[in-house]
């Protein structure tokens, strides 16, 4: 596709539930980011894939956070058992290498009752 | 303290005028970028530095290494560019970006 698209755009789920989020990066994009934003705040930086290099997890808040990528295609975010703290907008990036400028897909809006 | 500070955190301006908006971080860093995120959400990448001066239309971003500091200018500023604009780095040893909180600008015609 021409940019970077981000499914579903948006998820309710009752706290416990566990939630998937896709990302499908621009084509060709080695690197990968997950961002997320809570309502008010700044984004924090939760994973990083390149290639076929092991992830950085490194911002990844708890081990219910967990992310996948197929080979440089796409990627699931899975966030298991999930709390209110949760909500907040999953945004994913994509660039053409890890020194590249990023593309930023529109989000995935998380509300967690 | 975050590793990343960014100011002002709001800044209104008249339509025509020269806009800064500066950051300054506390890490090593590889490169730093500048985003703008609109009302609606969107987030779109101006400029990835990591050393000296870009340009980009009305858009300049400078990076001053040294100093850990990096501005963001606006000349001839228009309502259009009213969003909030942020400063991440991406640190010098591994892939950890830290973000700012962001500077919140409107241009008044």
């Amino acid at each position: 596709g021409a940019g970077v698209s981000q499914s579903p755009s948006n998820k309710v789920t009752e706290k416990g539930k566990d939630v998937e989020l896709r990302c499908d990066p621009i084509s060709g994009h080695t690197a990968l980011y997950w961002y997320r934003q809570r309502l008010g705040q700044g984004l924090e930086f939760l994973i990083y894939f390149q290639g076929n290099s092991a992830p950085d997890k490194s911002g990844l808040p708890s081990d219910r956070f967990s992310a996948e990528r197929t080979g440089e295609s796409v990627s699931t975010l899975t966030i298991q058992r999930t709390q209110q703290e949760d909500s907040a907008v999953y945004l994913c990036a994509s660039s053409s290498g890890p020194m590249g400028e990023q593309f930023f897909g529109p989000g995935t809006r998380l509300t967690v009752l | 303290k975050n590793e990343v500070e960014q100011s002002p955190q709001n800044l209104t301006a008249q339509e025509g005028e020269f806009i800064t908006i500066n950051c300054s971080y506390s890490v090593g860093i590889s490169a730093l970028h500048w985003l703008q995120q609109h009302p609606g959400g969107g987030i779109v990448s101006l400029f990835m530095l990591s050393s000296g001066k870009k340009k980009h239309g009305r858009l300049i971003a400078t990076i001053n290494i040294q100093e850990k500091h990096s501005s963001l200018h606006i000349t001839a500023s228009h309502p259009r560019d009213s969003a909030v604009y942020i400063c991440a780095v991406r640190r010098g040893t591994g892939n950890q970006f830290y973000f700012g909180t962001g500077t919140s600008l409107t241009v008044i015609p």
